[in-house]
């Protein structure tokens, strides 16, 4: 049973350029949270989405970035016109259904790099 | 607006100490909290999860402890290791996401 599947580990843009990070959870796992690290900062929550719903976007920066968990495939947090500072390793989780009681399960990371 | 702080936030011990890490919330209305761990440059790993009908949880080496009513818990790690150097965090579930503290940076040295 393969874990959360986060690709590419490693991504470095340019400035102005668009970043597209894809996320397959867990099989039978229906949720998929995005949370963003930035250099020596903890953990920020990004968004949280169920198949072809973002449940809450509350923590994504209003302009440049969105995110879609279509019916078939992977989850996609895309970044538009990326910036130095979006520069940060994000990270994709996911859980269940009937979340309450579960924990999440972590992917390794997309590293991006904006140069 | 939960806040969840953790201390100390970094921890030097030789090898085959005990430790205790500590990790504190502001808002005791909780599902569960997860304690991780994260190597530098890596994904996060979880240790344990704790509902909040629970008082603790072990796994090996490690106990975590969960006292709700006064937003806190402790994550007890047992004859420390080398391996054992990594961040580690907590997270408290209230709602749809899982709120982070800053985590606690443990070096074990040989």
């Amino acid at each position: 049973n393969a874990g959360v599947m986060q690709n590419p580990r490693h991504l470095v843009r340019r400035r102005g350029q668009e970043a597209r990070l894809r996320c397959s959870p867990m099989k039978g796992h229906s949720h998929v949270y995005w949370y963003r690290q930035l250099p020596e900062e903890g953990l920020k929550f990004m968004v949280y989405l169920q198949k072809e719903n973002i449940i809450d976007e509350s923590g994504m920066p209003k302009e440049r970035f969105s995110a879609e968990f279509p019916k078939e495939g992977p989850s996609i947090l895309r970044i538009q016109q990326v910036v130095r500072g979006d520069s940060a390793a994000y990270f994709c989780a996911s859980s269940p259904p009937s979340t309450s009681n579960y924990g999440y399960t972590f992917g390794s990371g997309t590293r991006l790099t904006v140069v | 607006k939960q806040e969840v702080t953790q201390i100390p936030a970094a921890l030097s011990v030789p090898e085959g100490e005990n430790l205790v890490l500590n990790c504190s919330f502001t808002d005791s209305a909780i599902y569960n909290l997860q304690w991780f761990r994260q190597d530098p440059g890596k994904g996060l790993t979880s240790l344990l999860l704790i509902q909040s009908s629970q008082r603790e949880q072990t796994s090996g080496r490690l106990n975590a402890s969960l006292d709700k009513s006064s937003g806190r818990s402790t994550l007890y790690i047992a004859a420390s290791q080398p391996g054992d150097s990594a961040t580690y965090l907590c997270a408290v579930r209230q709602s749809q996401n899982f709120v982070f503290g800053p985590g606690t940076r443990l070096s074990v040295l040989p």
